[in-house]
């Protein structure tokens, strides 16, 4: 079974820090991996994209992938009350097939 | 430019029931992929088509069929619906072999 793990949370953080949400996977042939911002109601929105080790920086946004430990990060920095959302890691096996997504983690940014 | 559309928004069926959803892909794009998510879960994959082929399936029972029409647009059918089908159904769509998958607001069914 393919797995994708994240902390369900809620993470609460104060507006203007960084929020650090994580997540780790059990598929070692997995190539991408996904961030995916989800509001309440909503249908998930791609944040970010990472495929290599090392960091990717998106504006405010700064993801993390190391496959050697099989672990994802989404760094937030400047946190803002509208990030307040769930965050869907995914991870993907072959280029332009199925999503495997993990359960999400629920940030709470507090003015 | 369109984004991915999806039609109902919203569905109540009973127990038992069959249900179709729609799909029109962003523009440009020809591969369909479905997911449900139920409450406080991520969205799980149920299949993938691409060329009015289904590609890949996911763990879901052959109560889960689907389509794709010549215009890339897509459908979902569920047969004998069971209370546990109650979830948030989500199209995603892409260009083939490329990695982005861009979803739709989703259809919400209600089992009864």
């Amino acid at each position: 079974q393919k797995e994708v793990e994240q902390n369900s949370g809620p993470l609460s953080v104060p507006e203007g820090a960084i929020a650090s949400l994580n997540c780790t996977y059990s598929d070692r042939v997995s190539q991408s991996f996904f961030w995916y911002r989800q509001y309440s109601g909503k249908s998930p929105e791609l944040i970010m994209s990472i495929y290599s080790n090392g960091d990717k920086e998106d504006g405010r946004f700064t993801a993390q992938l190391n496959k050697a430990s099989q672990y994802v990060s989404l760094l937030i920095r400047d946190s803002q009350p509208s990030d307040s959302a769930t965050y869907l890691c995914a991870s993907e096996a072959n280029s332009g097939y199925a999503l495997n997504f993990g359960k999400g983690t629920s940030l709470l940014v507090t003015p | 430019d369109a984004g991915v559309t999806q039609s109902p928004t919203h569905l109540i069926k009973t127990r038992g029931q069959q249900v179709t959803l729609r799909c029109s892909p962003k523009s440009g794009h020809d591969t369909v992929s479905w997911y449900q998510q139920a409450l406080g879960q991520g969205p799980q994959f149920i299949f993938q088509y691409y060329e009015e082929e289904e590609r890949q399936r996911g763990n879901f029972p052959d109560r889960f069929s689907g389509h794709q029409f010549p215009n890339y647009s897509s459908e979902l059918n569920v047969n004998a619906l069971l209370l546990g089908d109650s979830a948030l159904y989500l199209c995603a769509s892409s260009l083939a072999n490329t990695d982005t998958q861009y979803f739709g607001p989703g259809t919400r069914l209600t089992v009864l």
